[in-house]
């Protein structure tokens, strides 16, 4: 089965640039998707198609997918980013989520 | 405005069945262009994709390896909502269920989440 990997924590300073990477074998041949969660909330979708903001989605959150990587970057980051953020991919029908990644604003 | 407000029992018995429904506002169960999900999360096995259901001129759905052999997600188009059972649980199932949607592919409307114990 397909599986994607990512960095259990990142940590950034406010105002810095925060990367979250997500594996996957050729994962460049797919699409790429990512997802906030704060706490107790459900999943947000932040980007689609390795590169599209859904509209509300503030511009510093930008993604890119090539090789074996996907990449969810947010410029600019403020202490209202610091939440888990999940990859997801599509693999024959079914939907693959990554592992998640706790990102630390402090 | 998609909506999707989630209902059913938070408790389950140990080899009972989970049952839990997603109703629908601001779109269609029946939609062409949309597929109707759910997905669970657990500190154990984190967002796991159940299946789902959608409608190209007959009904069809998908499931995820993991629990084919257990689930069933079925539209009910006269109350415009869909659900999902999960057969024989155990422990393991207790998790937060989520129902969304995915529109070209894009999950990009969430259900509240329903956490589901199972208890032995």
């Amino acid at each position: 089965s397909y599986e994607l990997t990512q960095p259990p924590s990142v940590s950034v300073s406010p105002g810095q640039t925060a990367s979250i990477t997500c594996s996957g074998d050729k994962l460049g041949d797919k699409f790429a998707w990512w997802y906030q969660q704060k706490p107790g909330q459900s999943p947000v979708l932040v980007i689609y198609k390795d590169n599209k903001r859904p509209s509300g989605i503030p511009e510093r959150f930008s993604g890119s997918n090539s090789g074996d990587t996907a990449t969810l970057t947010i410029r600019g980051t403020q202490a209202m980013d610091e939440a888990d953020y999940y990859c997801q991919a599509w693999d024959s029908s079914t939907v693959v989520f990554g592992g998640g990644t706790k990102l630390t604003v402090l | 405005q998609v909506q999707l407000q989630q209902s059913g029992p938070g408790l389950v018995k140990a080899s009972q069945t989970l049952s839990l429904t997603c109703a629908i506002s601001g779109d269609s169960v029946s939609s062409t262009s949309a597929a109707w999900n759910w997905i669970r999360q657990s500190p154990s096995r984190g967002l796991e994709w159940l299946g789902r259901t959608y409608y190209r001129s007959k009904w069809y759905n998908d499931y995820a390896v993991s629990v084919k052999s257990r689930v069933t997600i079925n539209p009910d188009t006269s109350k415009n909502q869909f659900s999902l059972q999960l057969n024989s649980v155990t422990p393991e199932d207790t998790a937060v269920y989520y129902c969304a949607r995915d529109r070209d592919s894009d999950l990009d409307y969430w259900g509240q989440g329903t956490l589901v114990t199972v208890s032995s």
